[in-house]
């Protein structure tokens, strides 16, 4: 079956400019996950949805980024007035369900970002 | 998270197994240990996960020790396509899963 996609694969942007990453989780996934990648970091959790529970934010870096999830399913992340240090490898991951047991995340692929 | 601690790099021959360690002394007793794994330019992907009992799947074993301190994730049988970074997380229990993600082990598979 499907597994989750995001969409662009790559982003070029300049300094100041508003990019909105997007995220479709695999069907029937109520968790969803954003993670970022540095350049030579490793992962850093940015903030997490589980159904209609208000989300987790404790990872977003700045008041400059944001998410939401419509209908439960497809999740957009924007980052306002990007600066240089923003750029990395963003990943979306989800899964079935986030208590108890934590099952299995599942990442897409990733959008590239690269602020000029 | 529970802090894990792991080597940051590994040597394995295709063929062998390969034996990754973890460190987590300060889990908490209903903290589990996952696995995941990200090879160059891919996304992280999920591996195994346990408690305290030994867990085995298609890809690989997960040991634990009895005091939980510890654990070891074996490739059994290593093949260049194993080449990746292993992470070793043990999520904080009803904090939604998320993963705070260490360095973890660089493993190279060599021929």
């Amino acid at each position: 079956g499907a597994g989750v996609s995001q969409s662009p694969s790559n982003k070029v942007t300049e300094k100041g400019k508003d990019v909105e990453l997007r995220c479709d989780p695999i069907s029937g996934h109520t968790a969803l996950y954003w993670y970022r990648q540095s350049l030579g970091q490793g992962l850093e959790f940015l903030i997490y949805f589980q159904g209609n529970s208000a989300p987790d934010k404790s990872g977003l870096p700045s008041d400059r980024f944001s998410a939401e999830r419509t209908g439960g399913s497809v999740s957009t992340l924007t980052i306002q007035r990007t600066q240089q240090e923003d750029s990395a490898v963003y990943l979306c991951a989800s899964s079935l369900r986030s208590t108890g047991v934590y099952n299995e995340q599942f990442f897409g692929p990733g959008t590239r970002l690269t602020v000029l | 998270d529970a802090k894990t601690t792991q080597p940051p790099s590994m040597d394995c021959a295709e063929g062998r197994a390969a034996n990754l360690p973890c460190n987590h002394s300060t889990i908490s007793g209903n903290e589990y240990v996952y696995w995941y794994r990200q090879i160059h330019s891919q996304g992280p992907q999920y591996i195994i996960h346990g408690l305290k009992n030994n867990e085995t799947n298609e890809m690989a074993s997960l040991i634990i020790t009895e005091d939980r301190k510890s654990s070891t994730l074996i490739l059994p049988h290593a093949t260049l396509r194993d080449t990746a970074v292993y992470y070793c997380i043990a999520p904080i229990y009803n904090q939604g899963g998320k993963l705070i993600f260490g360095q973890g082990t660089e493993l190279s598979v060599k021929p």
